[in-house]
């Protein structure tokens, strides 16, 4: 199976700065089966981006993610209060389905 | 729109099977893929297998021989089973839908991605 790694483990940062989180997949993933979503604390992931670089519905523009291959970002350009979660990445170019470990975003 | 929502008992003793429910609202099971996911305390996200609304399967090798799921069309429900459970099978539980699909037209993209999640339930296995 694909093993997608997410670093750093935690992101500590103000509001208003960016933020920029890297997920790494063990081999080649095709940029329409790679999504990122938003977890907070005692609730259900929330899909974000799918396709590498598509917002889902409701998500704001400052979310965006890229990247092809093996390497992808998703880059919160203006951290907001609200914005304190973990992120996770996903891949489904293959099967199983795989998960990162996960970013955990702090505001300072 | 659209929710799901899982049920189930909160706590399964080690050996047994454990038995939960999504059931859908506001929506139709009808072509489409649903979902379940589990994630351990603190730590992160792992798929357990899909059903479509026909009923075809697709389970994680690492759970097969334990997981079958079903799908009740007259009820609007999906139901997963996990056999002779330990103590490492305590986590959160989350149906979700699984969106799959493709654009039209020459160079047309596929996408599959996991669009809506229920809001979890909490399995704890022990004595």
């Amino acid at each position: 199976e694909i093993v997608m790694t997410q670093s750093p483990a935690t992101l500590s940062l103000s509001p208003g700065e960016r933020a920029t989180l890297s997920c790494r997949a063990s081999q080649s993933v095709t940029s329409s089966f790679l999504s990122w979503y938003q977890q907070k604390p005692g609730q259900a992931p929330r899909l974000l981006i799918y396709g590498a670089s598509t917002r889902a519905t409701g998500i704001p523009a400052r979310f965006s993610g890229s990247g092809s291959g093996t390497d992808f970002t998703l880059t919160i350009s203006s951290l907001q209060p609200e914005d304190s979660a973990v992120y996770y990445c996903q891949q489904d170019n293959s099967l199983p389905p795989t998960f990162g470990g996960g970013t955990r975003v702090e505001i300072k | 729109q659209v929710q799901l929502q899982e049920s189930g008992p909160g706590l399964v003793e080690p050996s047994e099977t454990l038995s939960l429910t999504c059931t859908v609202s506001g929506g139709s099971l009808n072509n489409a893929y649903w979902a379940w996911i589990r994630q351990p305390a603190g730590k992160g996200l792992d798929y357990i297998g899909r059903i479509y609304s026909s009923g075809s399967l697709y389970y994680n090798p690492s759970l097969k021989s334990r997981v079958t799921m079903s799908i009740d069309m007259s009820k609007n429900r999906f139901s997963l089973e996990m056999s002779s459970v330990t103590a490492a099978d305590t986590a959160v539980y989350f149906c979700a839908h699984y969106k799959q699909y493709c654009t039209a037209g020459n160079g047309g993209n596929c996408f599959r991605y996991f669009d809506l999640w229920g809001r979890g339930t909490l399995v704890t296995v022990s004595p």
